[in-house]
C-alpha cells in the first residue's frame, strides 16, 4: 500500500523566518507526482506546489519550494519569509496508483503550521 | 467559473436519518471523488468515479453510496447516519490528463447526534 507520512503534527515559526515541513512516502512507482496542499481555517483545500518525480529540479512557487529526494522518498516543503497568512494545516499527498492509473490522492495526516508575529 | 460546488455547507443529523450531499463541477472533469476528514487527520477516500455511470469504492466506503448519472454531478448518500460519520466531507475532481492534482469543493461539515 502507498503511504504518506508527515512526522511533525505541529510546527511554529516566527514571522519572516523560514520553516521546513517534512514528508516521506512509500512507492514502487518510478514516475509520479507529489503535492503539497494548504488548508487554512476557511477549510478550503488549496494546491501549494507539485513536483514531477522524473524532474531533477526542485519545484518552486514564489516563497514555497520543495526539497525532493527521490532515492530517500522524501518531499519536504520550505516556506521562506513566513507570513501570517501562511498559518494553516499543510498536507502532503501522493497519487494512489493502480494498474490503470491513479485513483485519487492519498494524504498524510498533516502539519499544523503556526506563525508567531 | 464556479469550479466544484458542494451543498450544504453544514448539516446536523439525528442517528438513523439519511441525507444526500450534493457535488457538482463545471470543469468537464471525468474524475470525481468524495473524501472525509476527521479531526486531526488527513483526508480518506470514500468513493470515486472515472466517468458517468462508473463508480468504485475507496478506503472507507461503508455506510455510503454514490451515483454518477452525469459528468457534472456526483452525490454522496448516507442511508442510516451514525455518530462515526461525523466529519467534514470534501468533493473533488480532476482532469486525470497530465497529473493527478485535485480541485476541491469547500466542504460539508456534518454532525450526527
Amino acid at each position: 500500500a502507498q503511504t504518506v507520512t508527515q512526522s511533525q503534527p505541529e510546527m511554529s515559526v516566527q514571522e519572516a523566518e523560514t520553516v521546513t515541513l517534512s514528508c516521506t512516502y512509500d512507492t514502487s512507482e518510478s514516475d509520479y507526482y507529489l503535492f503539497w496542499y494548504k488548508q487554512p481555517p476557511s477549510r478550503q483545500m488549496i494546491l501549494v506546489i507539485r513536483q514531477e518525480a522524473y524532474k531533477q529540479q526542485n519545484a518552486t512557487e514564489n516563497r514555497f519550494s520543495v526539497n525532493f529526494q527521490k532515492a530517500a522518498k522524501s518531499f519536504s516543503l520550505k516556506i521562506s519569509d513566513s507570513q501570517l497568512g501562511d498559518a494553516a494545516m499543510y498536507f502532503c499527498a501522493y497519487p494512489m496508483y493502480s494498474g490503470g492509473g491513479a485513483d485519487g490522492l492519498t494524504f498524510g495526516k498533516g502539519t499544523h503550521l503556526i506563525i508567531q508575529p | 467559473n464556479a469550479g466544484v460546488t458542494q451543498t450544504p455547507k453544514f448539516r446536523i443529523l439525528k442517528i438513523g436519518q439519511s441525507m444526500t450531499l450534493q457535488c457538482t463541477q463545471d470543469m468537464n472533469h471525468n474524475y470525481m471523488y468524495w473524501y472525509r476528514q476527521d479531526p486531526g487527520m488527513g483526508l480518506k477516500l470514500i468513493y470515486y468515479s472515472v466517468g458517468a455511470g462508473i463508480t468504485d469504492k475507496g478506503e472507507v466506503p461503508n455506510g455510503y453510496n454514490v451515483s454518477r448519472s452525469t459528468t457534472e454531478d456526483f452525490p454522496l448518500r448516507l442511508e442510516l447516519a451514525a455518530p462515526s460519520q461525523t466529519s467534514v466531507y470534501f468533493c473533488a475532481s480532476s482532469t486525470h490528463e497530465e497529473d493527478e492534482k485535485l480541485f476541491f469543493g469547500s466542504g460539508t461539515q456534518l454532525s450526527v447526534l
